[in-house]
């Protein structure tokens, strides 16, 4: 069946460190891509974007690809920091059906 | 800054209550949506509303309704608590499609 999910559940990092995170999704009609930040106690928060006609996309510290030919999906953070601790959760839009699905989401802790 | 707020952080009810989760953003959003959040799993959408007193279901819409009667305004009821309701929901809201919600805190929900 079609679903966004995640490849690993939790991720811990050194402080400093590089973090990647991947999610797969199962349907190449997907148009866009979103990654969610949720912090303890909080709601998700938009972090980045990416349209299905691109590759990568870079914001502040964090850089979305995107591989159409596997159905991955990846968020990594340069110079990952505590205040990254959170759950990252992918989520996929198809434009023809006004469908958004969800995945599980990865805990990243980061190490001082 | 967009605010959507949650009436309550946590709940805690008996099977069979009838309980009401309200949900109040302040940026004259059209569109509102109500999901509940379940560990392992995406969101998953129960209800969303385009406009006042307007209602779509969701992918997960049994044993809850909705009330839109104010714009700002978007409460999910649950007619009669059952112990499989008890999870984290979570209220966004959007001006243009879903992909640009805003995700209130969350009501974490127990019913026992």
């Amino acid at each position: 069946g079609e679903s966004v999910g995640l490849h690993l559940p939790t991720l811990s990092v050194q402080e400093g460190d590089n973090s990647i995170i991947n999610c797969a999704y199962s349907n190449s009609a997907s148009d866009y891509f979103i990654w969610y930040k949720q912090e303890s106690g909080k709601g998700p928060q938009f972090i980045i974007d990416i349209r299905s006609n691109m590759d990568k996309r870079q914001g502040q510290r964090v850089t979305v690809l995107l591989n159409k030919t596997v159905k991955h999906l990846s968020l990594q953070i340069a110079a990952t920091q505590p205040g990254d601790s959170a759950v990252y959760f992918c989520a996929e839009i198809r434009y023809n059906n006004n469908d958004m699905r969800f995945g599980a989401g990865t805990r990243l802790t980061v190490k001082p | 800054d967009v605010k959507v707020t949650q009436s309550s952080r946590y709940l805690v009810k008996r099977t069979g209550e009838k309980v009401f989760l309200e949900c109040v953003q302040d940026m004259d959003h059209e569109n509102m949506f109500w999901y509940r959040q379940d560990p392992g799993l995406g969101l998953r959408l129960i209800y969303f509303s385009y406009d006042v007193k307007m209602k779509e279901k969701g992918d997960i819409p049994e044993g809850y309704s909705v009330s839109r009667e104010k714009k700002e305004r978007f409460s999910l009821i649950l007619e009669s608590a059952s112990t499989n309701q008890t999870s984290m929901y979570l209220c966004a809201s959007s001006f243009g499609g879903k992909e640009t919600q805003y995700f209130g805190p969350g009501t974490r929900l127990l019913v026992l």
